[in-house]
């Protein structure tokens, strides 16, 4: 399976600046996805970043806030923009295994905004 | 049910005791079940994902069941060890279909 390096693992950032965290595959793939788990929440996902179109975005995320870039099918980044204490939250990149071995996380980026 | 739900949200149990959680899913629509163990500090690591009703996996000391016309996947861990202190995770999904994660089931293996 693909492994996933995902930096930076942790931060913490004032309100109202923006982070970008970067997921690097070691083999190609074509779908990217990005989630967010809020503390006391589920995994959710934000969107799913494909190469050489634009990223497709959940409902309740919207580009402005999360804008992602996917220049070639082995990197990805995801922007959390004008940040507020809510953005407080474990971030992970994800890409999907081969049939029945499930997905392939990053280690994950542990947000805090103060 | 609509969403993937899990139970319990926590767990305590002693070391040696075998112990078991459940998902819950909507039956319509299925594509596959997965489950995830994930570690702090760690990526979520793929443990199983079924796809048929009645299916039955077993890695090492876990093993995992899925009903998909009742909605709903047991997870068994025998003999606990601290080790497998962790989060478990099982999500719906995946192909074309949006993968959708229930909240996760916390495990405790005291020594």
């Amino acid at each position: 399976s693909a492994v996933i390096s995902q930096k930076p693992s942790r931060d913490i950032c004032q309100r109202g600046t923006s982070l970008t965290i970067q997921c690097q595959v070691d083999s190609q793939v074509t779908m990217m996805f990005w989630y967010r788990q809020q503390p006391g929440q589920s995994l959710t996902l934000i969107a799913t970043a494909n190469q050489g179109s634009e990223a497709t975005y959940e409902s309740g995320f919207v580009i402005d806030k999360f804008p992602i870039s996917r220049p070639n099918l082995t990197f990805s980044t995801l922007t959390v923009s004008n940040m507020s204490p809510e953005d407080s939250s474990i971030y992970l990149c994800s890409v999907p295994g081969q049939a029945n071995y499930g997905y392939t996380f990053g280690s994950g980026t542990r947000l805090t905004v103060v | 049910i609509l969403n993937v739900e899990q139970s319990p949200q926590s767990l305590h149990v002693q070391e040696g005791d075998s112990t078991n959680f459940t998902c819950s899913f909507p039956s319509s629509n299925f594509y596959a079940l997965h489950w995830y163990r994930w570690e702090t500090a760690k990526s979520p690591e793929a443990l199983f994902v079924m796809t048929l009703n009645g299916d039955e996996k077993k890695k090492g000391r876990i093993s995992a069941t899925l009903n998909t016309k009742e909605g709903y996947s047991y997870l068994y861990i025998k003999g606990s060890q601290p080790e497998d202190s962790a989060t478990y995770l099982c999500a719906q999904g995946g192909g074309y279909q949006k993968v959708t994660f229930g909240i996760g089931t916390k495990l405790q293996v005291i020594p």
